[in-house]
């Protein structure tokens, strides 16, 4: 496809569980992005990827989140032992050189 | 640090109606760039306008326009003549090339102001 996608679009877990968001950015964009966005405001950065490298994740929460993107594509966002402090929509962005970022769909999570 | 700040939570106009959407921001770096972006109900961040620190020239794109005020620190958008597609949640956002901690680019954003137009 030709934009950012993102799956599952909903995830519902049960607190403790873990679980794996994916992330499908745009063809040939070396720069990835996670954002968390929880109700009623605007997303937040966890990290940042330079094609396999991530340079960047100072915004994750806790050691419980976990970002990879192993051959500098697809990329997974993994969350172990959710929280219902975790529920939020999880955006992914990919962005090619130095301009703005393209926004996938996003995966919205809910912890019971 | 950086900070955006959209101090409008929500906004309801009646369709035809020119809504302005206000946006101030906060950062030390001389170089830095402004977006604003839409989040209609399927959530989608779309973009909109990116602006860089150094250009203060207004635009217009069709029934939108942006109004960058260095000496204030804002850059607010306005719709003339508001149609109902224009519903959505907007978002100001602010990132600065090379940013704190190796960032990259990383976007801040502001909270958002949900705008309603009525038909």
């Amino acid at each position: 496809g030709a934009g950012v996608s993102q799956s599952p679009r909903y995830k519902v877990a049960k607190r403790g569980q873990d679980v794996a968001l994916r992330c499908d950015p745009i063809s040939g964009h070396v720069s990835l992005f996670w954002y968390q966005q929880a109700l009623g405001q605007g997303p937040e950065f966890l990290t940042y990827f330079q094609n396999e490298a991530q340079l960047d994740k100072s915004g994750l929460p806790s050691d419980r989140f976990f970002a990879e993107r192993p051959e500098g594509s697809v990329s997974t966002l993994k969350i172990q032992r959710t929280q219902q402090e975790d529920s939020a929509v999880y955006l992914c962005a990919s962005r090619p050189a130095r301009n703005e970022q393209f926004f996938g769909p996003g995966t919205r999570l809910t912890v019971l | 640090a950086q900070k955006v700040t959209q101090a409008q939570t929500e906004i309801s106009v009646v369709e035809k109606e020119d809504v302005t959407l206000d946006c101030v921001y906060e950062t030390r770096d001389t170089t830095y760039y402004l977006f604003w972006y839409k989040q209609p109900p399927s959530g989608e961040l779309v973009f909109l306008i990116r602006r860089n620190s150094f250009d203060e020239q207004n635009e217009i794109s069709g029934r939108y326009s942006w109004n960058f005020q260095k000496s204030t620190s804002s850059f607010n958008f306005t719709i003339t003549a508001s149609q109902v597609v224009d519903s959505a949640v907007y978002f100001c956002a602010l990132t600065s090339q090379g940013g704190y901690g190796g960032s990259q680019g990383n976007l801040i954003f502001g909270k958002g102001t949900k705008l309603s137009v009525k038909p």
